[in-house]
């Protein structure tokens, strides 16, 4: 059991540009969260999967965001035309389907700093 | 719009006392509550869990839950400097996203 691991790590980008985010959740975990967190603040929930399919969006989640899970497996989230506002932590988090189900766990994040 | 609240703190504790987090919830229909350890610039990490009414311990940390009164406390004994972080609560039903606190900011003094 490798962990939640997510890349890049930190990602420092102009406005107006694209960027996109990779998770790869602990492995047989069929759920997969998105979340943002700015400083002083909780994560914020996103959207999340369960296997490929996307079951619910934040309203948070404006039309320059996307997210994908192709094959149930790892994720990515896009953010188009990147706006000042974008600049903060952006969280992966899984879940399994067994007993311990309810329990999400977190990777490292990726620093996103717009400028 | 599901809330969950925590003292943003500092809560500022010695070394080897009890530190007690707490944390109140508005949706009554929430089943399940975590807790999560953040040190700065790290992500969280999921220290205790806990579905229903009463005490969980676990090592040094215990969780409880009152349903009746939205309310879930951390208790963490023996304080140590290594504790000090944000304590984030949070707030489910089943599988579903999280309702995460802003966190409670914990200093232990050596």
């Amino acid at each position: 059991d490798t962990g939640v691991s997510q890349d890049p790590r930190h990602k420092i980008t102009k406005r107006g540009q694209n960027v996109t985010f990779r998770c790869d959740p602990i492995s047989e975990h069929n759920r997969l969260y998105w979340y943002r967190q700015t400083l002083g603040q909780g994560p914020e929930f996103l959207t999340y999967f369960q296997n490929e399919a996307q079951l619910e969006k934040s309203r948070l989640l404006s039309d320059r965001f996307s997210a994908e899970r192709p094959k149930g497996s790892f994720s990515t989230l896009e953010i188009q035309r990147t706006e000042q506002g974008d600049s903060a932590m952006y969280l992966c988090a899984s879940s399994g389907e067994d007993g311990r189900a309810y329990e999400q766990y977190f990777g490292p994040g990726t620093r996103l700093t717009v400028t | 719009q599901k809330e969950v609240e925590q003292n943003s703190g500092p809560l500022s504790v010695p070394e080897g006392a009890i530190a007690s987090l707490n944390c109140t919830y508005s949706d009554r229909g929430s089943q399940s509550f975590f807790w999560y350890r953040q040190y700065s610039g790290k992500s969280p990490e999921l220290i205790m869990f806990i579905y229903s009414n009463g005490d969980k311990e676990d090592g040094r940390f215990t969780a409880q839950l009152n349903k009746a009164s939205q309310y879930v406390s951390l208790l963490i004994r023996d304080s140590q400097p290594s504790d000090s972080a944000t304590y984030l609560c949070a707030v489910g039903a089943g599988n579903t996203p999280l309702v995460f606190g802003k966190g409670t900011r914990l200093s232990v003094i050596a």
